[in-house]
């Protein structure tokens, strides 16, 4: 059964770092997404991406994050200056149809801010 | 704002017995209900997706029902397994989705 794929599966950065993080989603879908959990708590929504743009945003999805598909199969979330509150699990998913068919979603990375 | 509770936070029953999680959400202009299950450090696997128009999905041992007007959803589970134990989320889609903070099963041989 085709997976969402994430890479890498942990990243250690140093505050004030960039740090991009990988996904190729499922082939035939259409409407990616990231999440992120930190730990002991919720998952939590950051931007959902539609036909090469964003389409809806969290308020946590703020300047230093930004989302590209530089090709037709890579969906990457980048963060310019990571802190150390931006350690938590993140999650890309992906779906054929926004409202009508399940996400599915890759295993994650984790980030680690030092 | 749309919030998610899950109750209860965790469960542990004897393998074999039937079980049921629930789920609640404050604002009902959802177009669609999900369950997932997260294992430890892993992704989460979707287990069950309801639209706003449904009552209930199966699959396999897995029964979910939706109540839109009410803002309940349950998981009901046949003949749990240790298998089964694992973290369980509800999440549910307007804008975007939201996640419930899950119920953490354990099923005791």
């Amino acid at each position: 059964e085709p997976e969402v794929t994430q890479t890498p599966s942990h990243q250690v950065t140093q505050m004030g770092q960039e740090v991009i993080l990988r996904c190729v989603p499922i082939s035939n879908h259409l409407y990616f997404y990231w999440y992120r959990q930190i730990l002991g708590q919720k998952v939590e929504f950051l931007v959902s991406f539609y036909n090469n743009e964003i389409s809806e945003k969290s308020e946590i999805f703020d300047d230093q994050f930004s989302v590209e598909r530089p090709d037709g199969s890579n969906f990457t979330l980048k963060i310019r200056s990571t802190k150390l509150e931006d350690s938590a699990m993140y999650f890309c998913a992906s779906t054929p149809d926004r409202n009508n068919q399940p996400q599915h979603f890759g295993d994650g990375t984790r980030l680690s801010i030092l | 704002k749309q919030e998610v509770t899950q109750i209860p936070a965790a469960l542990s029953v004897p393998e074999g017995e039937n079980l049921v999680l629930n789920c609640s959400f404050t604002d009902s202009a959802i177009y669609n209900l999900q369950w997932f299950r997260q294992d430890p450090g892993k992704g989460l696997t979707s287990l069950l997706l309801i639209q706003s128009s449904q009552r209930e999905q199966t699959s396999g041992r897995l029964n979910a029902s939706l109540d839109k007007s009410s803002g309940r959803s349950t998981l009901y589970i046949a003949a749990s397994q240790p298998g089964d134990s694992a973290t369980y989320l509800c999440a549910v889609l307007e804008d975007d989705m939201r996640f419930g903070a899950g119920t953490r099963l354990t099923v005791k041989p």
